[in-house]
């Protein structure tokens, strides 16, 4: 088991492009977070979504910032016409299950994403 | 409302000296308490959890709900501990929708 795939890991990006970072879970894994971190600050929540379904938005900010986890596929996390604020590091986690005191979630090692 | 403070950016200690990491939470139901890792160039890894009540690496780290703190220790720092470190909460009474809350961390540098 691999563990959790983040690519790319570094992306590079203009003002006003696009940015599609990508997470593959853990095999057997439904689950997928995505998380955030600026400089100089903490992680921040950002989504979570189960196959298909997105379960928690509560972080993703509402404009130009979406998210998906297909049936088949990685997760995707992609921020249209990206602006400087965007530039951080992007980490999903995934896990078996949510609500569980017992389970926990693995990390992927996130994507530096730089907008120039 | 819900939050994690860790109140040091930077703890610096000697090899072999005692090593303690504070973490403060705001909660209002049961949380539930994890210190990650992270080593240089590595991902973010879980350390250990307050439900489990282990000992990871020589570290523990027991919940305090009066104080509303759950602190990281260790009797004696090694080189190899030298890390970032993540204090983290999450509900344990909100069904499938659950998300961690992060502390800024605390970058612990053991020094030879």
């Amino acid at each position: 088991n691999a563990g959790v795939m983040q690519n790319p890991r570094h992306l590079v990006r203009r003002r006003g492009q696009e940015a599609r970072l990508r997470c593959s879970p853990m095999k057997g894994h439904s689950h997928v977070y995505w998380y955030r971190q600026l400089p100089e600050e903490g992680l921040k929540f950002m989504v979570y979504l189960q196959k298909e379904n997105i379960i928690d938005e509560s972080g993703m900010p509402k404009e130009r910032f979406s998210a998906e986890f297909p049936k088949e596929g990685p997760s995707i996390l992609r921020i249209q016409q990206v602006v400087r604020g965007d530039s951080a590091a992007y980490f999903c986690a995934s896990s078996p299950k949510g609500g569980s005191m017992n389970t926990e979630a693995f990390f992927g090692q996130g994507t530096r994403l730089t907008v120039v | 409302a819900q939050r994690v403070t860790q109140p040091e950016k930077l703890l610096s200690v000697f090899k072999g000296a005692p090593v303690e990491l504070k973490c403060n939470y705001s909660y209002s139901g049961s949380p539930e308490l994890f210190w990650y890792v992270q080593y240089s160039r590595q991902r973010l890894q879980l350390l250990l959890r307050h439900i489990s009540r282990e000992s990871i690496k020589g570290f523990t780290a027991d919940l305090n709900k009066g104080e509303t703190s759950f602190h990281l220790k260790k009797p004696f720092a090694q080189e190899e501990d030298s890390a970032m470190y993540y204090c983290a909460l999450t509900t344990t009474n909100a069904g499938n929708n659950r998300k961690l809350i992060w502390g800024l961390g605390t970058s612990l540098a053991v020094n030879p």
